[in-house]
């Protein structure tokens, strides 16, 4: 089946700085989303991003499915950014897997 | 907007205990998801519905069975609960088309099995 691999596992960061999250498909994908997973453990939709870039406030998101990635930019980071960010990927017609995540802690 | 609700939110269970998680959405979704979530690792998926009447596995579907009630409702069902079944459950519903394909998360279950 299809891997998700995302980079870096863990990253911490002075508030205030930039970052950008890396998701890695080993396969064609129908659409792609990233979702952030708060200290409480909400899943919140950041971004439906199947190909492209857009953007959100202070996050940022592109997609280039021809090469199997996606990147997440986070721009002058907030203690509120802390948590886990995840891709997820539809491989097939139904299937929804999740990438490995990415853990951010922003220090004041 | 209620969106995807699941029930209960807490839930302790005895070895070899039984017990049915419920999910429900509001967005007229064709699609639902079982995903557990297990401490410092991602999503798993458990079981899925693509529409009303079908249920497909998952990743990890041994111990688990799924029933797609009608359009708005999923439910998870735990038999016999084992203790390596305590996790996080999380139910997800997701339309078709476009940017109606994006997926959507309920407040997740935190089952733990003694």
């Amino acid at each position: 089946g299809i891997q998700v691999e995302q980079s870096p596992p863990d990253l911490i960061l002075q508030e205030g700085a930039n970052s950008t999250l890396r998701c890695n498909f080993s396969d064609s994908v129908n659409n792609l989303q990233w979702f952030h997973q708060n200290p409480w453990g909400q899943l919140i939709n950041l971004f439906y991003i199947p190909s492209g870039t857009k953007q959100n406030g202070r996050l940022s998101a592109t997609t280039v499915a021809t090469e199997r990635y996606s990147l997440l930019y986070i721009s002058s980071s907030q203690t509120t950014d802390s948590g886990v960010y995840f891709c997820a990927v539809r491989a097939g017609t139904y299937k929804y897997i999740f990438g490995t995540g990415t853990r951010l802690k922003v220090l004041a | 907007n209620a969106g995807v609700t699941q029930t209960p939110k807490f839930q302790v269970l005895k070895t070899g205990q039984s017990m049915t998680l419920q999910c429900a959405q509001d967005m007229n979704h064709n699609s639902m998801y079982w995903y557990r979530q297990d401490p410092g690792m991602g999503l798993r998926l458990i079981y899925y519905s693509a529409s009303e009447g079908t249920t497909d596995k998952g990743e990890v579907p041994n111990g688990y069975n799924v029933s797609r009630l009608n359009k708005r409702e999923f439910s998870l069902r735990l038999e016999s609960a084992a203790p390596s079944q305590t996790s996080v459950y999380f139910c997800a519903s997701r339309g078709t088309g476009g940017r109606g394909t994006e997926a959507f998360f309920g407040q997740g279950t935190r089952l733990t099995v003694v």
